[in-house]
């Protein structure tokens, strides 16, 4: 199975929007709605940010975002802050009942 | 509160084979319809899934790492666990255990704090 593509960082300003995105294919993004979100600090567990596409955990900030289109996926993240730098992956259920990541993308707040 | 630990050897060398445990604590391994999975971090890279398991159900592995995977569970001791066999430098990595589903709402809800497992002669 191929890993889900994600760019490999994006930038922003504090006070800015970002959006990351995650593409896949047919066996996978496409055609589940299972498309969740991870935020990585520096030598931290990954924190589930976004599931189902578009659901948030309880007690996450609003800032937050998830959207799906075709086999693309999105994490926005609005109203930037300095403590939001970190790396984010997608992931998602696939045909072969497997689950994938995307190869994560480094989010810098200049 | 689910917490997950992960525990076993942090030191191998080539061609051995990797054995690690997670506890679960906080609730039941055989309730509700959850997965629970492995997953690794290379060294400055990305999340890579190995497989998981469902308390009764078989195991379901990563294609590229079926060969060499297994994952079994034991609701005796809240644990599951995970072998990789004839390993090599190339799987060096920090290794999660994470509690996956339920079935209709499939994500990783719940991490083990993840165990450093460094192969070296």
């Amino acid at each position: 199975q191929s890993a889900l593509t994600q760019p490999a960082s994006v930038s922003g300003s504090p006070g800015q929007s970002i959006t990351i995105s995650c593409t896949g294919s047919s066996t996978d993004v496409g055609l589940y709605n299972y498309v969740s979100w991870y935020q990585q600090h520096p030598g931290k567990a990954p924190k589930l940010m976004i599931y189902d596409v578009s659901k948030r955990p309880s007690g996450l900030s609003n800032r937050f975002s998830g959207s799906k289109s075709g086999n693309t996926a999105s994490l926005t993240i609005s109203g930037l802050q300095t403590e939001d730098e970190a790396h984010y992956y997608c992931s998602s259920y696939t045909t072969a009942s497997t689950r994938v990541f995307g190869g994560g993308t480094k989010l810098t707040v200049l | 509160q689910v917490q997950l630990q992960e525990s076993g050897p942090g030191l191998l060398e080539p061609s051995q084979t990797l054995s690690l445990t997670c506890t679960v604590s906080g609730g039941s391994i055989s309730s509700g319809n959850y997965y629970w999975s492995w997953i690794r971090q290379h060294p400055e890279k990305g999340l890579e899934w190995i497989g998981y398991i469902y308390y009764s159900g078989s195991p379901y592995y990563n294609p590229s790492l079926q060969s060499r995977v297994s994952i079994s569970v034991d609701t005796s001791k809240n644990q599951f666990s995970l072998k990789v066999s004839s390993v090599t430098a190339a799987d060096t990595a920090v290794y999660y255990c994470a509690r996956d589903g339920p079935w209709g709402s499939l994500h990783f809800d719940y991490w083990g704090q993840g165990i450093l497992v460094t192969v070296t002669s």
